[in-house]
């Protein structure tokens, strides 16, 4: 257990309206990272932060904003969500010096 | 164009009997791998990892080998059990310190009982 957790576990929203998920670490780990899930895709990064107000852009960050005011938290914002953005979103963290990730539970977004 | 390619989308094994699963990259300067397991509902599980260095890496019941040559990686699970029924991803990252990660699709893995 990395101490990783993800708040709302699920989230029904319209189109259009903003989003805001949160990701939550109580081990102080300085890299923190979202992906999205999708069937025949796997796992997509979609933005990574190195450090507090440190973050950069992933492969499908098209969309999406993030911030991180704060180590433990690293928030992913929908500006506008849309029905493209229907998905299973993950954040991970990366422990040790061989930087492997560790995930939370998962948010399961459906944009209507 | 996918970097990280897990062409079987699913893997069906008797249990007892081993499973094998397989991963191919296309770039050289990838050199760290990571195999992961995820159960429905679940965040995904880290489960081994191998570095270019090495050719084969054991934990328990699962060894992951590396052929660098063939761009190649596979994940033996011996005895095959129930509850590895799963999807695997493999993942991999270049050179240590961009701490960024390549998924593949993921194959799923029923093990029959």
């Amino acid at each position: 257990d990395a101490g990783i957790t993800q708040s709302p576990r699920h989230k029904v929203t319209e189109t259009g309206t903003p989003v805001t998920l949160r990701c939550h670490q109580t081990e102080n780990h300085r890299y923190m990272y979202w992906y999205r899930q999708d069937p025949g895709h796997g796992l997509r990064l979609i933005h990574y932060s190195y450090g507090v107000k440190d973050t950069d852009k992933g492969e499908v960050s098209d969309g999406y904003s993030v911030s991180r005011s704060k180590t433990e938290d690293f928030l992913l914002t929908l500006e506008s969500a849309t029905s493209s953005q229907t998905s299973v979103y993950f954040c991970a963290i990366s422990v040790g010096h061989q930087e492997t990730q560790y995930f939370g539970p998962g948010t399961r977004l459906l944009v209507l | 164009d996918q970097q990280v390619k897990q062409n079987s989308p699913s893997l069906s094994v008797q249990e007892g009997r081993i499973s094998i699963l397989n991963c191919d990259y296309t770039n050289s300067m990838f050199d760290y791998f990571l195999w992961y397991k995820k159960y429905p509902a679940e965040g995904p599980t880290f489960l081994i990892s191998i570095s270019s260095i090495k050719d084969k890496n054991e934990d328990g019941r699962f060894t992951v080998f590396l052929n660098k040559s063939a761009k190649h990686l596979s994940l033996h699970i011996v005895p095959s059990q129930p509850g590895d029924s799963a999807v695997y991803f493999c993942a991999a990252s270049p050179t240590s310190g961009t701490y960024k990660y390549i998924f593949g699709t993921g194959t799923r893995l029923k093990v029959l009982a």
